[in-house]
């Protein structure tokens, strides 16, 4: 089956502490994009890659990393940077990133601060 | 309007019922809107992409239109079903893509 995933499903962060949430794709997209979730709010975007070794700043990157080394990865690090990091992270993927495209998204980590 | 906008934010309704609700977006810009259904602990997955101002589209009981002049696309659900209960996300493409907070709605049996 094609789709995205996501890991972990939840992951506590102690202060200071850098973690990785991780996201693959195995449909062949080119572009590959991560949200951020808040109560009450759209999703925000953090990063977004267009193609592999490629990646640009979204809305709300400060604090956040990224690597597009393959592919079908693009995992996210959250830095202890940003302060203020809990909430739930989506990654979606499209053939392109024109704007038209659908998204495809996978099921999310819930980040949790100890 | 500057944000992507969606009302209601919440919605209860009985089985068999009819609904619709509302994504507001700027006019200015515009490319493409689309919608997505988002079950709980489930991955949102695409209803509709509309790019043509008076586009309609329909997919069994759940039909969008779109006003790209006025700038909003109402999204309806005709004879809601329990399993309908989602929160709807719309997402206007200007010169980013940008989402509404979603419609929350339930659907009582």
């Amino acid at each position: 089956d094609g789709g995205i995933t996501q890991s972990p499903k939840y992951l506590f962060r102690k202060e200071g502490q850098n973690v990785t949430l991780s996201c693959e794709q195995n449909l062949n997209h080119d572009a590959m994009y991560w949200y951020r979730q808040d109560p009450g709010q759209g999703l925000r975007l953090i990063y977004y890659s267009q193609i592999v070794n490629d990646f640009q700043k979204g809305d709300i990157a400060e604090g956040y990393s990224v690597s597009r080394e393959k592919k079908e990865s693009f995992p996210l690090t959250v830095t202890s940077a940003q302060k203020n990091p809990t909430a739930f992270y989506l990654c979606a993927s499209s053939i392109s990133s024109g704007g038209k495209e659908t998204q495809y998204f996978g099921p999310g980590t819930r980040l949790l601060v100890l | 309007i500057l944000n992507v906008e969606q009302s209601p934010q919440s919605l209860h309704v009985q089985e068999g019922d009819s609904t619709n609700f509302t994504c507001s977006f700027p006019s200015s810009n515009f490319y493409a809107l689309h919608w997505y259904r988002w079950e709980t602990a489930k991955s949102p997955e695409a209803l509709f992409v509309m790019t043509l101002n008076g586009d309609e589209k329909k997919k069994g009981r759940i039909s969008a239109t779109l006003n790209t002049k006025e700038g909003y696309s109402y999204l309806y659900i005709k004879g809601s079903q329990p399993e309908d209960s989602a929160t709807y996300l719309c997402a206007s493409k200007g010169n980013k893509l940008v989402f509404g907070a979603g419609t929350i709605l339930r659907v009582k049996s």
